[in-house]
């Protein structure tokens, strides 16, 4: 059974970078049938995509984030990994990170990770 | 970017009556060239990551119960529950994926009436 599973530090100080790694076990990164990607919820707050990534290192990322953004894929590791730099308060929230099939074009998000806090704080 | 706007933010159903939840887009989702829409229906429930419902606006996710449904086109979409159980109560979103970047409405609260 597929399983994803999020993990970095919880806690971030402002203008540094976060940096949080998606292990993913039960299946392959590598399949051309799969894309990966990252979600954030801020704490109370609704869903934002940051950005997804496929097997050969192709990435998409939402606007408002990518010059701050890097999603990139360790297939050997089965690992994909979220970068945002010069985080701020409103960089805290829970990031989710995520599967979607192949066909469904962008959406369709079937399989999750729990979620990590991250907190930006001094 | 698309807008997703959700109707109402929150609802109170009693058990075993129909939840109805709305969203509208800011532009249509619908893509001509395999006439579907490109439109997402997730539960939350507390501490728990979203669960895809719905996707391509009609089409159930596997394993999830034949009393989800969805309908709509272009701009607005609706998702149904036709019976509602105590364990449905939670946070519902619909998404758009026709246009990067994909983005969530703001959310539908559920609850037992």
């Amino acid at each position: 059974q597929l399983q994803l599973q999020e993990s970095g530090p919880g806690l971030v100080k402002p203008s540094e970078t976060l940096s949080l790694t998606c292990t993913v076990s039960g299946g392959s990164i590598s399949s051309s049938r799969y894309y990966w990607g990252w979600i954030r919820q801020p704490p109370g707050k609704g869903l934002e995509w940051i950005g997804t990534i496929f097997y050969s290192g192709t990435t998409s990322y939402t606007p408002s984030l990518k010059s701050r953004v890097t999603i990139s894929v360790d297939t050997s590791k089965n690992q994909f990994s979220l970068k945002l730099s010069s985080v701020t308060a409103a960089d805290t929230a829970v990031y989710y990170c995520a599967r979607r099939p192949a066909y469904c074009g962008g959406g369709c998000w079937g399989s999750w990770g729990q979620g990590a806090l991250v907190t930006v704080s001094s | 970017d698309i807008v997703m706007t959700q109707s109402p933010d929150s609802l109170a159903v009693s058990l075993g009556e129909r939840a109805t939840i709305n969203c509208k887009s800011s532009q249509s989702v619908l893509y001509s060239s395999n006439n579907k829409n490109s439109l997402g229906w997730y539960q939350q429930k507390p501490g728990q990551p979203p669960k895809l419902l719905i996707y391509w606006a009609s089409a159930r996710e596997s394993g999830v119960p034949d009393r989800f449904s969805g309908s709509g086109s272009g701009t607005d979409f609706t998702l149904t529950i036709s019976s509602l159980q105590a364990e449905d109560v939670a946070v519902y979103y619909c998404q758009q994926f026709y246009s990067t970047p994909q983005t969530f409405g703001q959310g539908t609260k559920l609850e037992i009436k």
